[in-house]
């Protein structure tokens, strides 16, 4: 089936330790993102790439990193998680950055 | 600054029709989005506008003024299964997707 898909659903995770978010779409779409979503604050891009090979910086890029090294995946990695880092992670893709974006089913993530 | 606002909640009942506002401050606009998301799924695509204007789709009609930087979302026949948070993006001039923090619909029967 077409879509995207993002991995783990959902993880617990001690303060100081490295985590990578997985993200894969079979869409061919150019376009990925990588958002924070927490309560009374919406949705806030942390990394995007308009194609594959390049990336850039959202709105909240603090203590987080990604990589494009194909079409299909966009990780995002924690290098040392915080606490504040807790929040539900969702990925999307569109076709190019100006197109509907299409969302996973997001990543729940707790730091202690 | 950059800025998108919608009511925080809104209530409306079964059978009913509700409309969602959403007013923007934004450098530039190239189109305008709306969302809607369940509790605990991710966000899925309604609508899309860049001129102004009603655009409908069976229940649901997104309508855009870009001279009062204002749209809005209008759903009929209101069922329950409409209950959910509803979000407004809307792209600026460096074609980055601003988000506003969405409007959660209650729908009682």
């Amino acid at each position: 089936i077409a879509g995207i898909t993002q991995a783990p659903t959902s993880q617990i995770l001690a303060a100081g330790r490295r985590m990578t978010l997985r993200c894969t779409q079979d869409m061919r779409h150019n376009a990925m993102y990588w958002y924070r979503q927490d309560l009374g604050l919406g949705l806030r891009l942390i990394h995007y790439s308009n194609t594959a090979g390049t990336t850039g910086k959202g709105e909240v890029p603090d203590g987080y990193s990604v990589s494009r090294a194909n079409t299909d995946d966009f990780p995002l990695t924690l290098a040392s998680a915080v606490p504040s880092q807790t929040s539900v992670y969702f990925c999307a893709s569109s076709r190019s950055g100006t197109d509907t974006q299409y969302f996973g089913p997001g990543t729940r993530l707790t730091v202690l | 600054g950059q800025n998108i606002d919608q009511p925080t909640e809104m209530t409306a009942t079964e059978g009913a029709i509700v409309q969602i506002n959403c007013t923007y401050q934004t450098s530039g606009f190239n189109g305008l989005f709306w969302y809607q998301q369940h509790a605990g799924e991710a966000p899925t695509f309604l609508s899309y506008n860049v001129l102004d204007g009603l655009e409908e789709k069976g229940r649901f009609s997104s309508f855009l003024s870009r001279s009062k930087g204002y749209s809005y979302l209008l759903l009929k026949e209101l069922q329950m299964k409409d209950s959910a948070s509803y979000l407004c993006a809307v792209i600026d001039s460096n074609y980055q997707l601003i988000w506003g923090a969405g409007t959660k619909l209650i729908i009682k029967p």
